[in-house]
């Protein structure tokens, strides 16, 4: 099992541009996370989904879209991106509501 | 009291020494916990899920206290691999969707 993917790894955008990270779990999970973590700070939680075709507003929301068109992917979108939206990302799913999660790999995204 | 506390260090100890972190939460309804550990610039990574009174995994060792709102990590024999950012983890009060993430405790294993 590779657990929980995410992709790219790795981006640079300038301001105003739009992407989709894609995040991509196979261990069959019905909730599904995007959180960003900044330098000396937690996790803060963007939106996450309790099933496929849900999604609902984390902490953080504004800036970011969410689908979850499939139960194992679910992908967050920055439709005009921001300086401030350079952070890290990462993905996690979990089995079902307060177990535990499962988190993927991160994507570093610089906005200039 | 904040949701979920952590003394963020750093706890600088030698190798073979025993350790013991602990975060205090405010959700006294919550029925589980997590210990996960982030090395730098990496994923959060489970440690240990407590469900009940406590748990052990080898050199590991998670206990709670419920009447004092605590969850203690417990290292003992310290290896230069435990080297990390240990965050605590509780489940949200008012939805069980969401989690408070602790800030984190960081610990040096020195040789």
């Amino acid at each position: 099992n590779a657990g929980v993917t995410q992709t790219p790894k790795f981006r640079v955008l300038k301001t105003g541009q739009s992407m989709t990270l894609l995040c991509a779990q196979d261990m069959n999970h019905e909730y599904m996370y995007w959180y960003r973590q900044d330098p000396g700070m937690g996790l803060r939680l963007i939106h996450y989904s309790v099933g496929e075709g849900t999604t609902a507003k984390g902490e953080v929301p504004d800036g970011y879209n969410v689908s979850r068109l499939k139960k194992q992917n679910f992908l967050l979108g920055l439709e005009s991106a921001a300086p401030s939206q350079t952070s890290v990302y990462f993905c996690a799913s979990s089995y079902a509501t307060a177990y535990e999660q499962y988190f993927g790999p991160g994507t570093r995204l610089t906005v200039t | 009291r904040k949701e979920v506390e952590q003394d963020p260090g750093p706890f600088n100890v030698p190798e073979g020494a025993t350790v013991a972190f602990n975060c205090t939460y405010s959700n006294s309804a919550s029925q589980s916990f997590f210990w996960y550990r982030q090395d730098c610039r990496k994923e959060p990574k489970l440690l240990m899920s407590v469900y009940s009174s406590g748990n052990e995994d080898g050199r590991f060792t998670a206990q709670l206290n419920r009447a004092s709102q605590y969850i203690s990590l417990l290292i003992r024999d310290s290896k230069l691999s435990d080297s990390a950012t240990y965050l605590c983890v509780v489940p949200r009060e008012t939805n069980f969707n969401k989690f408070y993430f602790g800030s984190g405790t960081k610990l040096n294993v020195k040789p």
